[in-house]
């Protein structure tokens, strides 16, 4: 199984802030890796497919990158309803695997 | 506009076969599209646990293959699935999406199992 990693497991930011979130593949996956957004007691919420393409409806105040085995999630202008956790998750190889996620939280 | 909804009982015994169904409402499933379940134990998380074509075609996980079985029903819109031998772990929110990055979720049902 292809393994992803997510660093780092939390942090802490205020409103207002910019915050890069990282996830890394145990080996690559080309731009098969999509970023969701979970609030407790919710459903995921697909925020981009492709490694950088964002899903219809979410703002362009989130984004990402990279490619291969390494991929950012950047999101800027920190406002209260982003603070959550953050999952990467692969589908290039069976079986589809998630990272263990970054919690953002605020400062 | 395409929603997800998943059903089942909340608590299934130890041994027993845990049975779910996503019914899928704005679009057939019948169209170009993967239907998954996703699974999320407790306070951790979120497992693949397999996919279905409407055609029939299955992917499972391997560490879930041999108590997992998914199917779909055309005519009701629907996909579901099994999974046998149920223990503790099996306990968690379970969640049916589409496609092969989930870009349309079910708001979840948790099952707990215990006797």
């Amino acid at each position: 199984d292809i393994q992803m990693t997510q660093f780092p497991s939390s942090l802490s930011a205020s409103v207002g802030d910019t915050v890069i979130l990282t996830c890394r593949a145990s080996q690559g996956i080309s731009n098969y890796l999509a970023w969701f957004q979970q609030k407790p007691g919710k459903a995921p919420k697909s925020l981009i497919f492709a490694a950088s393409i964002l899903q219809s409806g979410v703002p362009s105040k989130f984004s990402g990158s990279g490619s291969g085995t390494d991929f950012t999630l950047t999101i800027s202008s920190l406002q209260p309803e982003d603070f959550a956790t953050y999952y990467c998750q692969q589908y290039d190889n069976y079986p589809w695997t998630f990272g263990h996620g970054t919690k953002v939280e605020i400062k | 506009q395409v929603q997800l909804q998943e059903s089942g009982p909340g608590l299934v015994k130890p041994s027993g076969t845990l049975s779910l169904t996503c019914v899928v409402y704005g679009v057939p499933i019948s169209s170009s599209h993967w239907w998954n379940w996703v699974r999320q134990p407790p306070g951790k998380g979120l497992e693949w646990i397999g996919e279905i074509y409407h055609s029939g075609s299955t992917n499972y996980n391997p560490s879930l293959k041999s108590r997992v079985t998914m199917s779909a029903d055309k005519s009701k819109n629907q996909f579901s699935l099994n999974l046998t031998s149920v223990t503790a772990a099996d306990t968690a929110v379970y969640y049916c999406a589409r496609d092969r990055f989930f870009d349309q979720w079910g708001q979840g049902t948790l099952v707990t199992v215990s006797s």
